[in-house]
């Protein structure tokens, strides 16, 4: 079974929109953590931030947000007053307490951001 | 701190040949990770190791691909012999656990003519 699900494939957004990026996630573990990584053109794997399962407030790293929520199995990002510079692939990942120790990445979202 | 570092960044080699890829996880890392990313099959992982001990190598794809860890700060991944299919970005990856933010190498662009 799929444990990261990323349904948009690819987005695009005219600068200065604000974007959601959805992430559902799937575990049978109390424990766990997700994440969020962004691939820029070049090619690199950019940690974005790292959520345990027992905190489910939500963050806000400048024009970055993160929306946690065990009820629905969602951790959706969003980015505000999107740049050019924000056009990447984002993944969002789950690493399991228990299991293989794997982080399983979800098959990433491309934005495009217009100028 | 350094992170994860990989060489080579770039490999082209011809179908047959031999091709090793290196790594140097991030130093007090006990876990060590080879990823494959394709654009049929996105991020997977092939093989990690804890505390130099190969753990899960169930993505490993086949015979001709073999991975060691011989110590603590270094790792290589194999393939005997390359075949195009195997193109791909392969990335290196390490963790304290799982908790712990997971750091990535730039990735090994691999392409077997």
């Amino acid at each position: 079974a799929q444990k990261v699900t990323q349904a948009q494939t690819e987005i695009s957004v005219v600068e200065k929109e604000d974007v959601t990026l959805d992430c559902v996630y799937e575990t049978r573990d109390t424990t766990y953590y997700l994440f969020w990584y962004k691939q820029p053109p070049s090619g690199e794997l950019v940690f974005l931030i790292r959520r345990n399962s027992f905190d489910e407030q939500n963050e806000i790293s400048g024009r970055y947000s993160w929306n946690f929520q065990k009820s629905t199995s969602s951790f959706n990002f969003t980015i505000t007053a999107s740049q050019v510079v924000d056009s990447a692939v984002y993944f969002c990942a789950l690493s399991e307490k228990t299991g293989a120790n794997n982080l399983f990445f979800g098959t990433g979202t491309r934005l495009t951001v217009i100028p | 701190d350094a992170g994860v570092i990989q060489s080579p960044r770039h490999e082209v080699t011809e179908m047959g040949q031999e091709v090793t890829l290196r790594c140097k996880p991030i130093s007090g890392h006990n876990s060590l990770f080879w990823y494959r990313q394709t654009m049929m099959r996105g991020l997977e992982l092939l093989i990690y190791f804890n505390n130099n001990v190969p753990i899960d190598d169930s993505g490993m794809p086949e015979d001709r691909f073999s991975a060691k860890m011989p110590n603590a700060s270094f790792s290589t991944l194999k393939i005997q012999p390359s075949e195009p299919r195997d193109s791909a970005v392969y990335f290196c990856a390490s963790s304290l656990d799982p908790a712990g933010v997971w750091g990535f190498g730039s990735g090994t662009q691999l392409s077997v003519l």
